[in-house]
């Protein structure tokens, strides 16, 4: 079956760094998103990853892996407003996201 | 105007009404979703429309009944709903001829409430 994985909540401090695990069994692959989720609020798009390596776009990076099916989301000089849920989602091999619960995460002053 | 604009942001509706849900796009794209979003659960892909055809039905029951009249609007016609279809319900748009990123853009969604 396909299956995404990340944590269910995590907790960080003003000003730290937080990383944001996502791994991942789908029936093909057609890249990696990371969005962002604010209670209440859409979901917006924040990285797009389709080949290894790291990608990087401000204060925050993404990472994936192919061969490890596995992903994470990098988020540096955390600022209260980072407080939100992240969702990982994987394009299978028809193109359809498939998605994860998302990660809670919450920043402590 | 925004990119998708979803239309009531919140709904409370008795098992026995009708309503619909209504979404809007402006951003050019060929393709529309319907997503269920309920609490610490996976978004769920109800339906999608690609060039105004559905093309996916992902086992939805037929108390949802989906119309897409054209490119840019999608409507989701409610009816004998069950309280357990209590939810948040994303629609969003992307544009499949950028394959294989194929972003999606959502709207704010319509908090459903089923009494």
């Amino acid at each position: 079956g396909q299956n995404i994985d990340q944590p269910t909540e995590m907790t960080a401090t003003e000003g730290a760094i937080v990383q944001i695990n996502c791994t991942y069994q789908t029936s093909g692959f057609n890249g990696l998103f990371w969005y962002q989720q604010h209670a209440g609020e859409a979901p917006t798009f924040l990285s797009y990853n389709v080949l290894d390596g790291l990608e990087e776009k401000g204060r925050f990076s993404s990472f994936l892996s192919r061969s490890k099916g596995y992903s994470y989301l990098l988020l540096k000089e955390l600022q209260m407003k980072d407080s939100a849920s992240y969702l990982c989602a994987v394009g299978d091999s028809n193109y359809q996201l498939i998605w994860g619960a998302g990660t809670k995460l919450i920043i402590k002053p | 105007e925004t990119g998708v604009t979803q239309t009531p942001r919140h709904l409370v509706m008795g098992m026995t009404n009708k309503k619909s849900l209504k979404c809007e796009q402006h951003l050019g794209h060929n393709a529309m979703y319907w997503y269920k979003q309920s609490a610490k659960k996976p978004l769920e892909l109800m339906f999608v429309y690609s060039l105004e055809e559905r093309v996916e039905n992902n086992s939805v029951p037929s108390r949802f009944s989906p119309e897409c009249p054209n490119s840019s609007h999608l409507f989701l016609h409610l009816h004998t709903l069950q309280p357990e279809d209590s939810a948040l319900y994303l629609c969003a748009s992307s544009d499949r001829d950028s394959y294989p990123n194929t972003e999606a853009f959502f709207g704010q969604g319509t908090r459903l409430t089923v009494v």
